[in-house]
Order: C-alpha cells, then structure tokens, then sequence
C-alpha cells in the first residue's frame, strides 16, 4: 500500500514537445505529491508538488495533473528542452504520519535537439 | 540559497569496514532524513530524526545503522560493519518542520557515493 508507481522508465522527446509521465498510488492517506528532478551526480531537487485538494497545479512549462478517484498524478512539461534531460521521480507522503517520501522507480527523460 | 551540504562526495571502503557520512541541513531546519538510492533504482527511505532522536526508520535500517546530531550542525550516517549491497548514493534531506504539521520540501544533499569494495 506504500507503493508509487510510475511510468514509463525511460522517455523520448523531441524539442518543443510535450514530455508526459505518469504515477499511481494506493495509499488514500497520501495529501501530498511531489516532482522531483536529478540530474546526474546531483541529489534530487523539489520541481513542484500538489495536494488532493486541486486537480492541477502550474508552475511555468510544469504542470501536474491529479486525479483523486483514480488515484493517479502526472507531470506535463510543454515546450520541452534539451535541459530538462533528467531523471523524473514521482513522490507521495501524507501530513498525518513523519512526512517520509514514498518515491516512484523514475523517469529518464531525454529531450532530443 | 541555503543548500544541504554532505561531505565527503565519494567513499570508497573494504568490506566490514565502518564508515561516517557526514551533513550539514539547513540551518533553520528541524527535521532531517537519510534516503539512499542503489544505482540505477529509486531513492528509498532510511531514516528521519526529530528533536534529537530516531523518529522513523525503514527496513534498511538495521542495527548496522546509527544516526547522530554530535552538535548543533552536523548531521550524520554511521554505518557500523559495510556490506557490498551498502553500496549506493545516499542522501541527506531536511525540512524546515517536524513530524505531524504540513509537509514541506524537503531539500536534498547532493549525496555521497559508497563504494564498498
């Protein structure tokens, strides 16, 4: 029920295009998902992140989507860029527990010129 | 920007040796975290430390593992005995509030890469 799933594992994109990935939940406790962004020898760095009580939330070419009854979030990036190539996870936690993150296994995002 | 620093960047360690990775949270941070991720698969949860002590810990997280606050700054991983499968990057994190209040970021180190040999 700790699980986060996400897909796909690795993703194509030709510059200018839209990058969609995808993540699923269980646990209904979750009230909070996040995006994070690594870049290679990097430590993971906080894109954006919504709550359940909006189904979308928009920061520049970012946007989440979420769906409460489906229990799935996604992340959009329009007009992708070869500097968003990167490694995408997906996280969930919830407010009532320690706040641990729950990660997704990851995206590889490769933005070709 | 204020930024989680973790020293050292890489570790390289024969087997059964005990290592420290070190980290300094934000200052104004409360509550702080150690995720490793093994290379190539997801970032998992070790750890997290609240008020001078152990507030969660996973699976991981075995009595090979100990997590210390030595002053008002440092931050840091011992790990007792190493084992091969030890290897990983890990990451510190910390927030600017403790457990049970609305999340906030959680702003992650740039990590330390374990080798053990």
């Amino acid at each position: 029920q700790q699980q986060v799933k996400q897909s796909p594992q690795s993703l194509i994109v030709q510059k200018g295009g839209i990058s969609i990935i995808n993540c699923a939940y269980e646990n209904t406790a979750f009230d909070y998902f996040p995006w994070y962004q690594q870049f290679p020898g990097k430590g993971p760095a906080l894109l954006i992140a919504i709550r359940p009580d909006v189904s979308e939330k928009k920061e520049g070419r970012f946007t989440i989507s979420f769906n409460k009854s489906a229990k799935q979030f996604s992340l959009h990036i329009m007009d992708s860029q070869p500097g968003d190539s990167a490694t995408y996870f997906c996280a969930a936690s919830y407010t009532s527990g320690y706040s641990t993150l729950t990660f997704g296994k990851g995206t590889m995002l490769l933005v070709s010129p | 920007e204020p930024e989680v620093t973790q020293t050292p960047s890489h570790q390289v360690t024969q087997m059964g040796q005990e290592v420290i990775l070190r980290c300094v949270p934000i200052s104004n941070h409360l509550y702080f975290y150690w995720y490793r991720q093994i290379l190539g698969q997801k970032v998992e949860f070790l750890v997290s430390f609240y008020n001078n002590e152990i507030s969660e810990k996973s699976e991981i997280f075995d009595d090979q593992f100990s997590v210390e606050r030595p002053d008002g700054s440092n931050f840091t991983l011992k790990i007792r005995s190493t084992k091969l499968e030890d290897s990983a990057m890990y990451f510190c994190a910390s927030r600017e509030n403790g457990p049970f209040q609305p999340q906030e970021t959680q702003y992650f180190g740039p990590g330390t890469r374990l080798l053990v040999l």
